[in-house]
């Protein structure tokens, strides 16, 4: 059964550093990876989708890598500003027919002005 | 609409009561997925329509889940005789293409808190 963790569960950064958040999984044989962040009372905004085939994703000041044989997938993030306090979000999916997208925990994280 | 939207997004009910829960999906999406998010914890799948058709429901808790999509377009997930381990925030997702593997939209969800 595929288990996602994130760690650490919650970080506090002062603004304008870089920080990696950490993903890993338990089954490798997966279909894509993807990372969302959850503000709070909100829904969840999808940041990057990794594809099995792919090592990472870049958007702005986000990239995503995976690593599928360690099973592990970052999510850095570079020059933090405080509206990137939220929850962020990792979750798997298997792809084979009755395959669901298995999340993590999450991370939140909190910039400090 | 521009994304996926849910309503009511907070419902409060007593212990007992029997709630409905609505999602409209991004127009045109075949694909709908219903998931139920404890605090502190990440989003667990409850059930999948393709279009019309519930494909999967393996993630309903219980038998006082249900959920429909009679049109292929809104759906609405019932919850009779609520419990307080119900309480949760209930999220919706669309997609555009068939199956649980593609790439999904997410509503802001409904906040439930069960007295």
């Amino acid at each position: 059964k595929q288990e996602v963790t994130q760690i650490p569960a919650a970080l506090s950064v002062p603004e304008g550093e870089n920080l990696v958040l950490n993903c890993s999984f338990t089954d490798s044989a997966i279909y894509n990876l993807q990372w969302f962040r959850q503000d709070p009372g909100k829904g969840l905004t999808s940041l990057l989708l990794i594809q099995s085939s792919q090592r990472e994703q870049t958007s702005g000041r986000l990239n995503a890598s995976l690593d599928k044989s360690s099973g592990r997938s970052t999510l850095y993030i570079a020059a933090s500003q405080p509206g990137d306090s939220a929850t962020y979000l990792c979750a798997v999916n298997g792809g084979r027919r009755d395959d669901k997208i298995i999340f993590g925990k999450g991370t939140r994280l909190h910039i400090l002005p | 609409g521009a994304g996926v939207s849910q309503s009511p997004r907070y419902k409060v009910a007593k212990r007992g009561q029997d709630v409905a829960l609505r999602c409209d999906p991004i127009s045109g999406h075949v694909s709908l997925f219903w998931y139920q998010q404890a605090l502190g914890q990440g989003p667990e799948f409850l059930t999948y329509f393709q279009n019309e058709a519930q494909l999967d429901k393996s993630g309903l808790p219980s038998d006082r889940f249900f959920a429909e999509r009679p049109e292929g377009s809104v759906s609405t997930l019932k919850i009779q005789r609520t419990q307080q381990e119900d309480s949760a925030v209930y999220l919706c997702a669309s997609s555009s293409r068939e199956g649980l593997s593609n790439e999904q939209f997410f509503g802001p969800g409904t906040r439930l808190t069960v007295l």
